[in-house]
């Protein structure tokens, strides 16, 4: 069976320090890949997503990026943190065979806390 | 662009009784998916439906089905009999090719 990994779980992190925010998937091949972040009292915005290795697209310019170094690994980082990237990120893999016409599957999620 | 308007920031509901929580999509695609995720006070997202768009016949899962109206673009979940587990945040989104779209959630309150 497949299952997705995030880590860590929850972090706080000054103003202006780096982020990496890991995210694994087992038990499939060739997945897509997401990355959304939730802020509080929104709804899911679609920040990355990854259809193969080295192959990532953005949809919200920003100081955040991401890569894919693995078949089954999303890492989403920041060189510099700013107080509006607090949030609830989260990672979500869909079948790399399916565009969009399957499920997603989604992490537990990262609680960012910027201070 | 594609995008996913639910209009209900949060809705109630008496256990036992039916509630429908509404939303609109917009998209240029011509072959696109529509879905209902749940999220409880977990925060695990879960899928609670999912509806083709080239089927005119609306899905069903157990209490939960969809009024899939493609014309209105429209795309409303009915939840029958409602539970004290039903009570989440429910979101509705829309994909096309890769992409997936969320509106912004309807909470759900569910009352004894």
């Amino acid at each position: 069976s497949q299952t997705i990994h995030q880590w860590p779980a929850t972090l706080v992190q000054p103003v202006g320090s780096p982020l990496s925010l890991e995210c694994t998937v087992e038990g499939t091949s060739n997945p897509n890949l997401y990355w959304y972040r939730q802020a509080a009292g929104r709804g899911l915005q679609l920040l990355f997503y990854s259809v193969g290795i080295g192959q990532i697209s953005s949809e919200v310019p920003q100081n955040l990026s991401a890569s894919r170094p693995q078949d089954r690994q999303f890492i989403l980082s920041s060189k510099k943190l700013l107080l509006s990237d607090s949030g609830f990120y989260l990672c979500a893999w869909s079948p790399g065979t399916s565009g969009g016409a399957d499920e997603q599957f989604f992490g537990p999620g990262t609680r960012l806390t910027v201070l | 662009a594609q995008t996913v308007t639910q209009s209900q920031p949060e809705m109630s509901v008496q256990e036992a009784e039916t509630v429908t929580l509404s939303c609109t999509y917009d998209t240029s695609e011509s072959d696109y998916y529509l879905f209902w995720y749940k999220q409880p006070p977990s925060r695990q997202m879960i899928l609670v439906i999912r509806q083709e768009a080239y089927k005119q016949q609306n899905a069903t899962e157990n209490r939960f089905s969809v009024n899939f109206q493609k014309a209105a673009k429209s795309f409303s979940l009915k939840i029958s009999d409602s539970q004290l587990g039903d009570a989440a945040m429910y979101f509705c989104a829309s994909s096309g090719t890769y992409k997936y779209i969320f509106g912004t959630g309807t909470r759900l309150k569910v009352l004894a």
